[in-house]
């Protein structure tokens, strides 16, 4: 079964500093999902990435998938205390965004 | 357009009870897959319902179980409940018309607490 790896588990930033998150998997992805939760609510859709060497761009968060599918990371330039939260990968093992296999998380904290 | 909405939020049940929870898709969504959430497993998929049919299934117990209805509500159903079972269930919906367009909509989720 697929299993995905984030890095770090928890990270504290000042507000204003640049951040990166990663999320390895153990086998090539169709697909790879970045959510953002608050502490015990449901999942916000962040990007979707499909293709090898992809970039996506949201406001400050900008998000990569490796040419060999099997690595992404999450960037955020100059944190804001709204991107606190934890941050979670998925991967799409089957094609169908239906079965979706997580990461562990990134809790993010961001101080004044 | 309403979000994906899952009641109840919280729910408070005592062992070997059985417990229901319901899901009400995006509308026009066609896909509900259910996960669960705690802090020592993280989020694991339970499985998914597509025009009410069980399409894919995760690695749970047979008390675990799930259905959905011709409007695409779905509900899944604990029984035998133990201490374990708590945890934040959510339900995702999704219908995609191409592989670019495959997102889950996640909604809030139930809060279960087993005691």
């Amino acid at each position: 079964s697929q299993e995905l790896e984030q890095s770090p588990q928890s990270l504290i930033v000042q507000e204003g500093k640049n951040l990166t998150i990663n999320c390895t998997s153990s086998k090539t992805l169709y697909g790879l999902y970045w959510y953002k939760q608050k502490y015990g609510e449901g999942l916000i859709f962040l990007m979707m990435l499909q293709k090898g060497g992809e970039e996506k761009s949201h406001e400050k968060i900008t998000a990569k998938l490796d040419e060999k599918k099997q690595q992404s990371s999450l960037h955020i330039t100059a944190s804001q205390p709204s991107h606190a939260g934890i941050y979670l990968c998925g991967a799409d093992p089957t094609g169908t965004a239906s079965k979706l296999t997580f990461g562990t998380g990134t809790r993010l904290q961001v101080t004044l | 357009k309403a979000g994906v909405t899952q009641t109840p939020r919280y729910l408070i049940k005592t062992r070997g009870q059985q417990v229901t929870l319901s899901c009400s898709p995006i509308s026009g969504h066609r896909s509900v897959s259910w996960y669960q959430q705690t802090p020592g497993q993280g989020l694991q998929f339970l499985f998914e319902y597509f025009s009410e049919t069980q399409r894919n299934k995760g690695n749970f117990p047979g008390r675990f179980s799930g259905r959905q209805f011709s409007n695409s509500r779905s509900e899944m159903n604990v029984s035998t409940l133990e201490l374990g079972d708590s945890a934040l269930y959510l339900c995702a919906s999704s219908q995609p018309r191409n592989l670019a367009d495959n997102e889950q909509f996640f909604g809030p989720g139930t809060r279960l607490t087993v005691l």
